[in-house]
């Protein structure tokens, strides 16, 4: 079936916007993954969700930073008063029962 | 936690030339290395991956090898296109479970014609 996907693909924002990215991982895996990839770097992890649960979300940069993943499915990334700091590709992947991680496109935000 | 070194941050090379990436990694608990491939708007892409149980492995053009006791692995791309052109990275984790991977800063390859 299709790959993950994540919309919008690019969003520009005014500093102190809120802004609300959506992934949406292949149909059936279990875990999904959040990760930050500044320009000329590797992704940085953020959090991580087992099916509904968020397991890990020690890689959020502030209490500004909050992901959801209410069925299992669908993950939204919700960052609230954008900063310029906080652009940058964020990246959803997700992956089964093994090691293997699928990600998006990525949506590439810009705060202004 | 893990640190993952990845050299060179830049390569070039010419069409049929081979490229070698290296990573170090920190942590001896990890235990799985997959390499992904990075093009130009586009998400990571998994190439090839390695298990500690294993010292090397290839596909096709590609190959990785680990060696644990230095704790560094690296990939390696024969007969290189212009296709292969992209930004490769690296990462480390411990399999199974809630793992979470460290990845290096990814190595720009240029491959040309």
């Amino acid at each position: 079936g299709a790959g993950v996907s994540q919309s919008p693909r690019y969003k520009v924002a005014k500093r102190g916007q809120d802004v609300a990215l959506r992934c949406d991982p292949i149909s059936g895996h279990v875990s999904l993954f959040w990760y930050q990839q500044a320009l000329g770097q590797g992704p940085e992890f953020l959090t991580y969700f087992q099916n509904e649960a968020q397991l890990d979300k020690s890689g959020l940069p502030s209490d500004r930073f909050f992901a959801e993943r209410p069925e299992g499915s669908v993950s939204t990334l919700k960052i609230q008063r954008t900063q310029q700091e906080d652009s940058a590709v964020y990246l959803c992947a997700s992956s089964g029962y093994t090691d293997t991680q699928y990600f998006g496109p990525g949506t590439r935000l810009t705060v202004l | 936690g893990e640190n993952v070194e990845q050299h060179p941050s830049t390569l070039s090379v010419q069409e049929g030339d081979s490229a070698v990436i290296k990573c170090t990694y920190s942590d001896s608990a990890s235990n799985y290395f997959p390499w992904y491939k990075q093009e130009l708007g586009k998400g990571p892409q998994l190439i090839i991956d390695i298990r500690s149980n294993v010292g090397e492995k290839k596909d096709q053009r590609i190959a990785v090898t680990l060696n644990k006791t230095a704790k560094h692995f690296s990939l390696h791309i024969t007969e290189t296109q212009p296709e292969d052109s992209a930004v490769y990275f690296c990462a480390a984790s411990i399999s199974g479970g809630s793992y979470i991977p460290t990845f290096g800063r990814g190595t720009s390859l240029i491959v040309h014609p």
